[in-house]
């Protein structure tokens, strides 16, 4: 298995209140991402990382903020969490982004905005 | 940008028969297409993938197809076991640092 960590696997808070998810990769691998699951749409990309402090916005962005201050970690961010935000938020990474590598999973952090 | 259709949403086939879980993508540029296997609780595995310069990849009873012209990849999985039964995503990429583009997902029964 990759060795990819997130934390943390679940957490139950209330609408409002700021939420910062840590993907911690022990590859030193260049890519990371975050993406998240929901009945019905499968896994959608919330921000992508191609080096430290390098960032962009995915398909499903808004109300989400990135930060990569070093290679292994990858923070995800909910400022104002709202209860559409319950998820399942999945971290991936690769070796290469633009020569297509794979993806590989970590194993995820269940969300509950209530 | 990409969007990728999967279909069908749920499939049941008997143990030991094959199952084909059939996906199109829009965006042409779109170069790798994996497929991933879920399983209830579990992360998505990557089990099989495929470059836009290969028609075809096979690793022991999996298998996947690509016909670039029409847009669209297979998974075909042969003699099939319980231990397949799951949920199978396909996904596809263009050659950018960004990420996947994912169908919504088959759900995959083996009945005994």
């Amino acid at each position: 298995d990759a060795g990819i960590t997130q934390s943390p696997r679940h957490k139950v808070t209330e609408t409002g209140t700021p939420v910062t998810l840590r993907c911690h990769q022990t590859e030193n691998h260049r890519y990371m991402y975050w993406y998240r699951q929901d009945p019905g749409h499968g896994l959608r990309l919330i921000h992508y990382s191609y080096g430290v402090k390098d960032t962009d916005k995915g398909e499903v962005s808004d109300g989400y903020s990135v930060s990569r201050s070093k290679t292994e970690d990858f923070l995800l961010t909910l400022e104002s969490a709202t209860s559409s935000q319950t998820s399942v938020y999945f971290c991936a990474i690769s070796e290469w982004g633009f020569s297509n590598q794979p993806q590989h999973f970590g194993d995820g952090t269940r969300l509950s905005i209530l | 940008g990409e969007n990728v259709e999967q279909h069908p949403s749920t499939l049941s086939v008997q143990e030991g028969d094959s199952a084909v879980i059939k996906c199109t993508y829009s965006d042409s540029a779109s170069n790798y297409f994996p497929w991933y296997k879920q399983e209830l609780g579990k992360r998505p595995q990557l089990i099989i993938d495929i470059r836009s310069n290969v028609g075809e990849k096979k690793d022991q009873r999996i298998a996947v197809t690509l016909n670039k012209t029409a847009k669209h990849f297979s998974l075909h999985i042969t003699e099939t076991q319980p231990e397949d039964s799951a949920v199978y995503f396909c996904a596809a990429k263009g050659g950018g640092a960004d990420g996947l583009t994912f169908g919504k997902g088959t759900h995959l029964i083996i009945q005994p």
